[in-house]
C-alpha cells in the first residue's frame, strides 16, 4: 500500500530534551517536505527536501533540523524543544513532476512542557 | 514570496444547500492550485486541483474555478452532505512543490 508513514503519532516532552520524528514514503517521491498546523494558520512549511541530500528551508524553520539520506526518509530534529514548537507535526510527499499531489503522513501531535 | 488568502474562516450549511469557499493569491507566476480535505483527527487529502490553463474543472458535486487576471480561485461544493463537514484549505505553487503556500483553512459545517 502507498502510503507515508509518521513516527510518534503523539509525543508529550520537556523543554531541551532532544527528539526526533520520523517520516518515511514508500512511493519512490523525489519530494518531501515538514509541516507544522496551528489554529488559525494552516499549514506553514518547515523544511523541505527535493532529493537525497538537498533540502532547504521553508517559511518556518527555525528550531528545526532536518536530514535526507534516502529517498525514503526524512526525520525532523529538535534539537532543544520548546514549548512554542507545542504544535500538529505533518510530513508530506510528491513527484516532483507531473502531478504534484501531495500525499500527507496521518500527523505526529508534539506537546513540550 | 507567494501568500494565499482563504475566506471564509467558517462556514455553515444545511444539507443539500451549495457551499463556496473563496482564495486569493499573490505570486502571478503559481500556477498550481490544489484543495485538500481534512476531516477531524485526519491528514489533509487532496480533493481537487487545478492548473493555469484551464479556468474550470468539475468532479461530481465539486468544482473549482480559477480567475488568473484577478489571482483568486475558488471551491464550490453542491448538495452538500453532513459528510462534507471537514476543514478545507487551498494552496497555491509554482511548478515544484518547495513553494506551495497554503491558505488557512475554512471549516465547513453541513448541518443535517
Amino acid at each position: 500500500e502507498a502510503q507515508v508513514t509518521q513516527n510518534p503519532r503523539y509525543l508529550i516532552t520537556v523543554t531541551g530534551k532532544k527528539l526526533t520524528v520520523t517520516c518515511s514514503q514508500n512511493m519512490n517521491h523525489e519530494y518531501m517536505s515538514w509541516y507544522r498546523q496551528d489554529p488559525g494558520l494552516g499549514l506553514r512549511q518547515i523544511y523541505y527536501s527535493m532529493n537525497v541530500e538537498v533540502t532547504d528551508k521553508g517559511d518556518v524553520p527555525e528550531g528545526y533540523k532536518v536530514s535526507r539520506k534516502e529517498k525514503r526518509n526524512f526525520p525532523l530534529i529538535l534539537e532543544s524543544p520548546s514549548p512554542n514548537q507545542t504544535s500538529l507535526y505533518f510530513c508530506a510527499s510528491s513527484f516532483l513532476t507531473g502531478r504534484n499531489e501531495q500525499f500527507f503522513g496521518p500527523g505526529t501531535r508534539l506537546t513540550v512542557l | 514570496g507567494e501568500n494565499v488568502e482563504q475566506h471564509p474562516s467558517t462556514l455553515s450549511v444545511q444539507e443539500g444547500d451549495s457551499a463556496v469557499i473563496k482564495c486569493t493569491y499573490s505570486d502571478s507566476a503559481s500556477n498550481y492550485f490544489p484543495w485538500y480535505k481534512q476531516e477531524l483527527g485526519k491528514r489533509p487529502q487532496l480533493i481537487i486541483d487545478i492548473r493555469s490553463n484551464v479556468g474550470e474543472k468539475k468532479d461530481q458535486r465539486i468544482a473549482v474555478t480559477l480567475n488568473k487576471t484577478a489571482k483568486h480561485f475558488s471551491l464550490h461544493i453542491t448538495e452538500t452532505q453532513p459528510e462534507d463537514s471537514a476543514v478545507y484549505f487551498c494552496a497555491a505553487s509554482r511548478n515544484n512543490n518547495n513553494d506551495m503556500r497554503f491558505g488557512a483553512g475554512t471549516r465547513l459545517t453541513v448541518k443535517p
